[in-house]
């Protein structure tokens, strides 16, 4: 079946950067895109990233521009997405999704990230 | 900036219909932008519920279909059950691999 595994929790303080994981299995991990969407606690998502597992190309809105890096690693199955320069806006939850032509189907469980002093 | 506006809120009764919008603000929802669903309860990630404006997955309960309607995305449930109170999330495509969700309508059953 179909699954997408994130890494867990962290906490992070101000100015540092966090690197979360999303291990996919179930399916040929090349032939799915991969997006980023986060949540900030009580609000909506917000779509972040998306990358080709295939090709490694990425692409993001421009307000991410300089603070995220997104890779991959095919023999493993597993996205990789860092963010830098962290601040409190930032505390939310993060979710990896599988996407195949506008199909966003199956998502990872969701990680939380606390930015805190 | 692209915004995509959703009704804050919305309340049906049991086993009645309701209809819920996707707007852009760059103009009409056109099929061209893929609208997807998503329905997300408290303490759960987000679950897909309709894709490229009406297709559904194989968990997508027959009640819930997708239309395009006076130029926005919608999504309509049919004879609503308890289980479907959530916060539902449109995503809209830009082209160029940008998306664009929607601000979530909070449904309300009572």
């Amino acid at each position: 079946q179909v699954q997408l595994v994130q890494s867990g929790a962290e906490v992070k303080k101000p100015g540092a950067s966090v690197k979360l994981s999303c291990k996919a299995s179930g399916y040929t991990f090349t032939t799915y895109f991969i997006h980023w969407v986060r949540q900030a606690p009580g609000q909506g998502l917000e779509w972040m990233a998306i990358i080709n597992p295939s090709t490694g190309g990425i692409n993001f809105p421009q307000k991410f521009q300089g603070r995220i890096t997104l890779t991959r690693d095919t023999s493993t199955s597993t996205v990789y997405m860092e963010l830098s320069g962290l601040r409190s806006e930032d505390t939310g939850t993060y979710y990896c999704a599988r996407e195949n032509m506008w199909n966003h189907d199956y998502w990872g469980q969701g990680a939380l990230v606390t930015v805190s002093s | 900036q692209t915004v995509v506006t959703q009704e804050p809120s919305l309340t049906v009764s049991p086993g009645g219909t309701v209809t819920l919008t996707c707007a852009s603000s760059t103009g009409a929802v056109t099929s061209d932008y893929y609208p997807n669903w998503f329905q997300q309860k408290p303490g759960q990630a987000p679950r897909s519920l309709i894709y490229s404006t009406s297709n559904k997955h194989s968990w997508t309960p027959a009640r819930f279909s997708g239309s395009l309607l006076g130029g926005k995305a919608a999504l309509t449930l049919s004879g609503v059950q308890p289980e479907d109170e959530a916060e539902y999330y449109c995503l809209l495509y830009y082209g160029g691999d940008q998306r664009v969700f929607g601000g979530g309508t909070k449904l309300t059953v009572l």
